[in-house]
């Protein structure tokens, strides 16, 4: 079956440290994103990529990065300089830009804490 | 800034009983969507309504658009236990970037 996978399904970083979150679709999907959930708040978008070898910043990319260099992945890179990583991160796939044809096909989540 | 706000943001019904949330947004949108979020899950995908369409159904869902008062409405019909969960709008604006922009949330409490 298609889908996205991503992993680990929890994952604990120590100060300082840089941490990559793992997101693999096999839908054949052109977009991904990554997504920042907060206790009790809705998605902020971090990267996206339209593309394979292109993404752009979201609206709170600072301390992330990314890479693209395949169609089926799209990793993401916590670093030190993010200062409070602690939330649940959301990786999701589209077949045309920003969900238009058929919405977003989301992964399960990965719940990052500073220990 | 967020451009989908829910209303209202928790709602507790008894099986069997409707269930009616509402998203407002302030800037024009070529589509908007509904997304389903079980608790420590990803989102799931529900509806998607365009611009130019006034209302869609899918199973128990009817989702309405009135891009004059720039809201939008989910109705659950006969809902189950298995209803509980959050349900995010989500805007796609007009113009080059078409960006998808998520509002916090009905946080939806159905009891058996």
């Amino acid at each position: 079956d298609g889908g996205i996978t991503q992993s680990p399904k929890y994952l604990f970083r120590k100060e300082g440290q840089n941490v990559t979150l793992s997101c693999e679709q096999n839908l054949n999907h052109d977009a991904m994103y990554w997504y920042r959930q907060d206790p009790g708040q809705g998605l902020r978008l971090i990267y996206y990529s339209q593309i394979v070898n292109d993404f752009q910043k979201g609206d709170i990319a600072e301390g992330y990065s990314v890479s693209r260099e395949k169609k089926e992945s799209f990793p993401l890179t916590v670093t030190s300089a993010q200062k409070n990583p602690t939330a649940f991160y959301l990786c999701a796939s589209s077949i045309a830009a920003w969900g238009l044809e058929s919405g977003y096909t989301f992964g399960s989540g990965t719940r990052l804490t500073v220990v | 800034s967020q451009q989908g706000e829910e209303d209202p943001q928790a709602l507790s019904i008894q099986e069997g009983e409707n269930a009616t949330m509402n998203c407002s947004y302030k800037t024009s949108i070529n589509n908007l969507q509904w997304y389903r979020q079980n608790s420590g899950r990803g989102l799931v995908h529900l509806i998607l309504i365009r611009s130019n369409e006034r209302e869609k159904h899918s199973g128990r869902l009817r989702v309405t658009l009135d891009t004059s008062k720039k809201s939008s409405s989910l109705l659950i019909t006969a809902s189950r236990a298995a209803d509980t969960a959050s349900y995010f709008c989500a805007t796609g604006r007009s113009g080059n970037t078409g960006k998808l922009i998520f509002g916090q949330g009905t946080t939806l409490q159905v009891k058996p």
